[in-house]
């Protein structure tokens, strides 16, 4: 079975650049999550979305974060322009929503911004 | 503001006893509670879990205890092996409402040999 897909797995990209992280949920999972982890905050929520609606993105630090999720195998995290204090790695994650139902992650993306 | 809170960033334990890692959270919307473990260089993985009707759940050598006056619960790993070292992260979701999932700053275990 393959799991949650995230590319790249690594990134560096100078200050100012656009970053584009990808992400592939789990097939007949119908919402997704991106995290950001850094050691302040551990897994910190950035947005989520519900059969590709998204629901809540009140954490999406700044006007720089973007996400989308044209459907239900594809999902998007944007920052542009991307600054150092992004570095960090994000996360995505998919689920069935339902109570039993537990987040799978993908490995994440290892994002450097010199 | 920090729903959910892991106040030890790290814990040793000598293989063989127990590790009891703590978890607590602010919301008493939360009703349903994991934990997660992550390694290196890997995404987290789901260990175990709890719904707020119980008050604990058992999965082999993995206990989760829920004290949901005191808004707290706790992993239990009896008895611990080297191979249990990670970070472990607990996690609290609405489920009969927004489905967010919330996750505390993890504790790092080492299980020593």
């Amino acid at each position: 079975d393959a799991g949650v897909i995230q590319s790249p797995r690594h990134e560096v990209t100078e200050m100012g650049q656009e970053v584009t992280l990808r992400c592939k949920p789990i097939s007949g999972h119908n919402s997704l999550f991106w995290y950001r982890q850094t050691m302040m905050r551990g897994l910190e929520l950035l947005i989520y979305f519900n059969n590709n609606v998204p629901i809540d993105d009140s954490g999406m630090p700044e006007d720089r974060f973007s996400a989308k999720m044209p459907n239900a195998s594809f999902s998007t995290l944007k920052i542009q322009p991307s600054e150092p204090r992004d570095s960090a790695v994000y996360f995505c994650a998919s689920r069935v929503t339902g109570l039993g139902s537990p987040l799978h992650f993908g490995n994440g993306t290892r994002l450097t911004v010199t | 503001d920090q729903q959910v809170k892991q106040n030890s960033p790290s814990l040793s334990v000598q293989e063989g006893r127990i590790s009891i890692l703590n978890c607590d959270y602010t919301n008493s919307m939360f009703d349903y509670f994991l934990w997660y473990k992550k390694y290196p260089a890997e995404g987290p993985t789901f260990l175990i879990s709890i719904s707020s009707i119980k008050d604990k759940n058992e999965d082999g050598r993995f206990t989760v205890f829920l004290n949901k006056s005191a808004k707290h619960l706790s992993l239990h790993i009896v008895p611990s092996q080297p191979g249990d070292s990670a970070v472990y992260f607990c996690a609290a979701s609405h489920e009969s409402g927004t489905y967010k999932y919330i996750f505390g700053t993890g504790t790092r275990l080492k299980v020593l040999a």
